[in-house]
This record gives structure tokens, C-alpha cells and sequence, in this order.
């Protein structure tokens, strides 16, 4: 599988303030581009996705933008809370879902009170 | 929302033995389910695609004797770990893919071999 590159590893981000979460990716066949959060112990959960034919999709305070001609998306959360405190996955994958995802590495991201 | 079961939650078991792990979804039929696994701190590592009544795909360097694959039905696919070392010890996810693009991931099975 080809590799995501995702940055940073940890994240601190004071409460209230923007949380930006970046990934690169090498697969151009990739149609498909998934955010996960995972608790501990926990199966990661999808939070947000995005199609390469969009530049940008907002859900609440969760969005993603994304720039196909550098290969590069990112997630942005607003208004960071308490509870957001997780670890952060970017994926891809290609084939119509046929494929399995090629996640990052992660980002722990802490909010901090 | 699909729901993604799996059973064990956890196990522990003495190395050499064989480990079986449940992965159901629960209210949608699963036409592709996938096995993942995760080392502490680590991300996600996708070890084999399973359809529904055919053998399962590995990814390389993962070994297909070693991690035994079954989708027997549209709902439920298992993962054998046979002969089970400590190296084996892992965070066991699966995911199952409904008609639509997404994945809906199970909570995953927590894996100690002694």
C-alpha cells in the first residue's frame, strides 16, 4: 500500500482554538478520503470524508480541505472541546471501496482546558 | 447507523494456542469485510479483504496460514490466529463495507498472547 503521510504527530490546542490536522498522499488512484477518531481502546470512528472532485466539506464543527493538484488534505476543528481529545486518522483508499484504507500515522490531539 | 460488532472484546491466551475473533455486522449485510490490526501507538495496518464466499485477499507479509480468514456469510466474518506467539499480541479491528463507500469499524478485540 502506498503511503499517507500525516502531520503532526501530537497536537496541543488550548479550548475554543482551531485544531488543523494535515495529510499527504501518493496514490492518485485514491477516490475516497476518510477522517477517523479513535479513544482508547476503542475501533475508530468516522468523523468526516471527502471525494477528490470537492475542495472542501464542512460537517458542524469539522471540515475538510482539500487540494488535488498537491496531493494534500487536512482537517480543521473548530472551536476545539475538551472531548475532542482523541487520536486523528487520514486515510485513502481506491476502488470504488473495494480496497482497504491506507491510514496515517495519527495525530494525538490534546485540548486543553 | 451500521453497527459493527465483534466478540471477544479481549483475550488472553498461552502461546501456541489457536485464537478465533467474530466480526458481525449487525444491521446491514456486508458484501467486503476487512481485518485490521494495531500495534500500541501505532496506526492501523490493513492485514486481508474478505468477500462474502470466497478466499480471502492478504496484503504482503502477512501470513495466510497464520491468520485464517472466513466470510461465510453476508454478516459475519471470523479471524483465526493459529499457534498464537506473544509477537501476535495486538489490537484486532475489523471493518465491514455496505453498498456504499464507507467503512463501519468494529470496537476491536484486544489480543495478549503469554
Amino acid at each position: 500500500q502506498q503511503q499517507v503521510k500525516q502531520s503532526p504527530q501530537s497536537l496541543i490546542v488550548q479550548k475554543g482554538g482551531i485544531s488543523i490536522i494535515n495529510c499527504a498522499y501518493e496514490n492518485t488512484a485514491f477516490d475516497y478520503f476518510p477522517w477517523y477518531q479513535q479513544f482508547p481502546g476503542k475501533g475508530p470512528a468516522l468523523l468526516i470524508a471527502i471525494r477528490p472532485d470537492v475542495s472542501e466539506k464542512k460537517e458542524g464543527r469539522f471540515t475538510i480541505s482539500f487540494n488535488k493538484s498537491a496531493k494534500q488534505f487536512s482537517l480543521h476543528i473548530m472551536d476545539s472541546q475538551p472531548g475532542d481529545s482523541a487520536t486523528y486518522f487520514c486515510a485513502g483508499y481506491s476502488g470504488g471501496g473495494a480496497d482497504g484504507l491506507t491510514f496515517g500515522k495519527g495525530t494525538h490531539l490534546i485540548i486543553q482546558p | 447507523g451500521a453497527v459493527v460488532s465483534q466478540h471477544p472484546s479481549w483475550v488472553i491466551c498461552k502461546s501456541g494456542t489457536s485464537v478465533k475473533i467474530e466480526c458481525r455486522s449487525l444491521d446491514f449485510q456486508a458484501t467486503t469485510m476487512f481485518w485490521y490490526r494495531q500495534f500500541p501507538k501505532q496506526s492501523l495496518m490493513l492485514m486481508a479483504t474478505s468477500n462474502e464466499g470466497s478466499k480471502a485477499t492478504y496484503e504482503q507479509g502477512v501470513e495466510k496460514d497464520k491468520f485464517l480468514i472466513n466470510h461465510a456469510s453476508l454478516t459475519l466474518s471470523t479471524l483465526t490466529v493459529t499457534s498464537a506467539h506473544p509477537e501476535d499480541s495486538s489490537f484486532y479491528i475489523c471493518s465491514a463495507r455496505d453498498r456504499t463507500v464507507e467503512q463501519f469499524f468494529g470496537p476491536g478485540t484486544r489480543l495478549t498472547v503469554l
